[in-house]
């Protein structure tokens, strides 16, 4: 069966650190795979997907970046994290239409 | 490209009572209509979906309903119970591109009061 790692659970960081979320899928091939963002209270805001290795696709104009260095491997960074950065990221993987996520890093900025 | 619309954004009920949250979208290419649950401090958890070409899917206590034509659907609950008590989020996809990513409601927060 497929199943999807994120790590770390927690993340305390300073503004203007660096930022890296890995995420990997296990147990299929070529997933579609996605980064949303949830701010305190808020819904689910799509940051980036990924159709294969490589390719990156951005929603919303921000202070992050993606990549997708391996089939199963997804890490969302950042060279300068903002107060606005922090929140709920969740990685997802999705065989279509469908999306399975992973548990999350919740992510302050101080 | 796809815009859903979900309300209430909160709702309260007494536990055995039914909740109903609503949902509308815009791209009348989507054909799959999902729902998902999320516990405080956890990852949103798939409960139920729906295809277009059903208008009612029942699964024990939950059930969805899909209007096309009227481009929304609900979520139903009933006998509700404590553990009820999360955020709910609808979603549909967008086809804009040549996959459908899910592009979510803001979710309604229900609580259950026992």
């Amino acid at each position: 069966s497929q199943t999807i790692h994120q790590w770390p659970a927690t993340l305390v960081q300073p503004v203007g650190s660096p930022l890296s979320l890995e995420c990997t899928v296990e147990g299929t091939s070529n997933p579609n795979l996605y980064w949303y963002r949830q701010a305190a209270g808020r819904g689910l805001q799509l940051l980036f997907y990924s159709v294969g290795i490589g390719q990156i696709s951005s929603e919303v104009p921000q202070n992050l970046s993606a990549s997708r260095p391996q089939d199963r491997q997804f890490i969302l960074s950042s060279k300068k994290l903002l107060l606005s950065d922090s929140g709920f990221y969740l990685c997802a993987w999705s065989p279509g239409p469908k999306a399975f996520f992973g548990q999350g890093t919740r992510l302050t900025v101080v | 490209g796809e815009n859903v619309e979900q309300h209430p954004s909160t709702l309260s009920v007494q536990e055995g009572d039914s909740a109903v949250i609503k949902c509308t979208y815009s791209d009348s290419a989507s054909n799959y209509f999902p729902w998902y649950k999320q516990e405080l401090g956890k990852r949103p958890q798939l409960i139920i979906d729906i295809r277009s070409n059903v208008g009612e899917k029942k699964d024990q206590r939950i059930a969805v309903t899909l209007n096309k034509t009227a481009k929304h659907f609900s979520l139903h609950i009933t006998e509700t119970q404590p553990e009820d008590s999360a955020v709910y989020f609808c979603a549909a996809p967008y086809y804009g591109g040549s996959q459908g990513n899910l592009i979510f409601g803001k979710g309604t927060k229900l609580s259950v009061k026992p």
